[in-house]
Order: C-alpha cells, then sequence, then structure tokens
C-alpha cells in the first residue's frame, strides 16, 4: 500500500513559473525524501529533509516539511522544460524501506 | 550520473518463465533493495539485502527471490511468471548513511510478460 499522496497528480505549467506540489503521508517518520523520474526511466534523488528541519533548499528546489500536518511540499522555482518528469515524495518505513506516493506528473511547456 | 547500473534494460518473457534481474550497487554501498513499478504508479518495496542477508520484505510472493553477492551486487529471481509481472523493477543501493543522503537509484529494467 502506498505511505504518501501527492497533489496534485498532473500539473502543466509554462516554463519560467512556478511548481509546487504536495505530499501528505500517514505515519511518524525521521524524514522523508523527493524523487524524480523522467519518463520510465530509474528515479533520481532529489533533496532529503529530516523530521526536525522545517524548510531545506538544493538550488532552484526548495522542500517544507510540517510534521503536525504529516505532509510536505516541494517547490521548483523558475521552472525549465527539462524538468518535466515525474516526482515522488518517499518516507523510510521498517527496516529502511522506502515507501512511495502516487507521483505528480509535471509538464513544463516551452 | 547514477552509480547503480541494471541489466537488462529491457526483457520479454512468456507466461510461465522464469526470470533473473541483475543490479550492480554504487561503490561502497552495503545495502541494496528492489522495487515493482506498474504504469502509472509509484515503487513498491519487493525486499531489501543488506550484507548478504535479506533485510525486509514487502508484499510479494515466495516466487519472487533475491541475492546479494559479496561485492553487493545482486539478483532479483522471478519464478512462474504472470501477465501482472509486466512492470520496471528498479534496484537501488544505499549505504550507511541513507537517513542522510537517500538511495541511489539504476534504470531499471522494464519486463514484459506475455
Amino acid at each position: 500500500s502506498q505511505q504518501g499522496e501527492e497533489d496534485p497528480q498532473a500539473l502543466s505549467i509554462q516554463e519560467g513559473e512556478n511548481a509546487t506540489m504536495n505530499c501528505s503521508y500517514k505515519t511518524s517518520i525521521n524524514n522523508l525524501q523527493w524523487y524524480r523520474q523522467n519518463s520510465g526511466r530509474g528515479l533520481v534523488h532529489l533533496i532529503l529533509i529530516r523530521s526536525n528541519e522545517r524548510e531545506k533548499h538544493s538550488g532552484r528546489l526548495r522542500v517544507t516539511l510540517d510534521t503536525s500536518k504529516k505532509s510536505s511540499s516541494l517547490l521548483i522555482t523558475a521552472s525549465r522544460a527539462a524538468d518535466t518528469a515525474s516526482y515522488f515524495c518517499a518516507t523510510p518505513g521498517a527496516t529502511n524501506k522506502l515507501i512511495f506516493g502516487t507521483g505528480t506528473l509535471l509538464a513544463v511547456q516551452p | 550520473e547514477t552509480g547503480v547500473t541494471q541489466s537488462p534494460t529491457h526483457l520479454i518473457k512468456t507466461r510461465g518463465q522464469q526470470v533473473t534481474l541483475r543490479c550492480s550497487s554504487q561503490s561502497g554501498h552495503n545495502t541494496v533493495s528492489w522495487y515493482q513499478q506498474a504504469l502509472g504508479q509509484g515503487p513498491q518495496f519487493i525486499f531489501q539485502y543488506y550484507r548478504e542477508e535479506e533485510n525486509g520484505r514487502g508484499n510479494f510472493p515466495p516466487r519472487f527471490s533475491g541475492l546479494q553477492f559479496p561485492n553487493y551486487s545482486s539478483e532479483l529471481n522471478v519464478n512462474a511468471l504472470e501477465l501482472d509481472d509486466s512492470a520496471l523493477y528498479l534496484c537501488a543501493s544505499s549505504g550507511e548513511d541513507r537517513n542522510n543522503y537517500g538511495y541511489t537509484f539504476g534504470s531499471g529494467t522494464r519486463l514484459t510478460v506475455v
């Protein structure tokens, strides 16, 4: 079963705009991770935020975490066509397995 | 650029056959996990190996089995293939610092069962 749910399921924006996607999860966590997947290929680790952190930045990415609401958001600023991909949040479950959400499909129009 | 290599990239098998997928972990990583990703879904955890021992298993039947070798490379074996086994199979490796740096995924093997 999926731990998290991403919202929206799909998002279409113009190049240069910002993209925000949200993730909700169900159980207590010690960290939350975001991954990108290009068209059915492997996942690329984007950013990890620990449970004691509220916000983290990496280049054009900004991640927030609200453990009281069991939710996280990923903001991509100044989007580019190359950002077109599916984005997944994931949380570590028992034995450190990753439990993934259902993903947000982002399309950035040139 | 990923340090995890999976082979083959694509595979077509017939229902009832057996398949072996291979994964070469990133150097220095002692943990490997396998995931199944059906079309349009998030990856589902199959099992994890740590220092050649199974270290956790998801909700998959026993016909899904694995091995991890001393060089930390790994295999996923699936017996008696079913049509629903058609999916992208992903291998991910991690070190002791997985809670700081996450996992490194391979590009996957696309398995089609006909």
